[in-house]
């Protein structure tokens, strides 16, 4: 069974620092992850979707890696602003329109 | 491209009645849908799977009689909680990928906040 852990499960910086958000998944085999956002009360935001075989994808200021073999992604948010706080969801797919496995969320806080 | 509409973003219930969501796929087909729980600072538990034209894959400890899934056409999905009760208060998100194309990742419907009182 898959199993997808996000560290840490919260953060909190001041603004204008670069950030780095982890995921790690228990099967490798997998066909693409995805980072979501999510503010309070609201649906989620997908940010970046990284193919199996990809190594990494970029949007902005947000660069998300992949390392299949090893079961880990990272999500580079850099230069942070109070805009970007939110929870952050990574989400793994095998494919085939099957159901996604989520990680835990991190919570981020950019503070003034 | 690939938005998913949600409706009603929120709704207050009685103990008893059953209410209705919608997830619509606007600007693709979607053979599958499924249908997300998520409790205060938690995350997403999937509750079902909706199939267009067959019935609802449900996941462990998930009552199919209780959260029944209609997947009539290839644009719409429906979760109707019956009989809800206020431990049903919850938030539910659909999401859905287009059809035939797995490399696109899934959007995400706006969520509804389901208050039964």
């Amino acid at each position: 069974k898959q199993e997808v852990t996000q560290i840490p499960a919260a953060l909190s910086v001041p603004e204008g620092e670069n950030l780095v958000l982890n995921c790690s998944f228990t099967d490798s085999a997998i066909y693409n992850l995805q980072w979501f956002r999510q503010d309070p009360g609201k649906g989620l935001t997908s940010l970046l979707l990284i193919q199996s075989s990809q190594r990494e994808q970029t949007s902005g200021r947000l660069n998300a890696s992949l390392d299949k073999s090893s079961g880990r992604s990272t999500l580079y948010i850099a230069a942070s602003q109070p805009g970007d706080s939110a929870t952050y969801l990574c989400a793994v797919g095998p494919g085939g329109g099957n159901k996604l496995t989520f990680g835990t969320g991190t919570q981020l806080k950019v503070e003034l | 491209g690939a938005v998913v509409s949600q409706h009603p973003s929120w709704v207050i219930c009685k103990s008893g009645t059953s209410v209705k969501i919608e997830c619509r796929s606007l600007d693709f087909q979607a053979t599958t849908m499924f249908w997300y729980r998520q409790f205060p600072k938690q995350s997403l538990m999937l509750m079902a799977t909706s199939n267009e034209g067959s019935k609802a894959t449900y996941e462990q400890g998930v009552e199919k009689d209780k959260f029944l899934i209609n997947h009539a056409s290839l644009t719409l999905s429906t979760l109707t909680v019956t009989s809800a009760h206020p431990e049903d208060s919850s938030f539910y998100i659909c999401s859905a990928s287009p059809s035939g194309q797995a490399n696109y990742g899934y959007t995400f419907g706006s969520g509804t906040r389901l208050t039964v009182v």
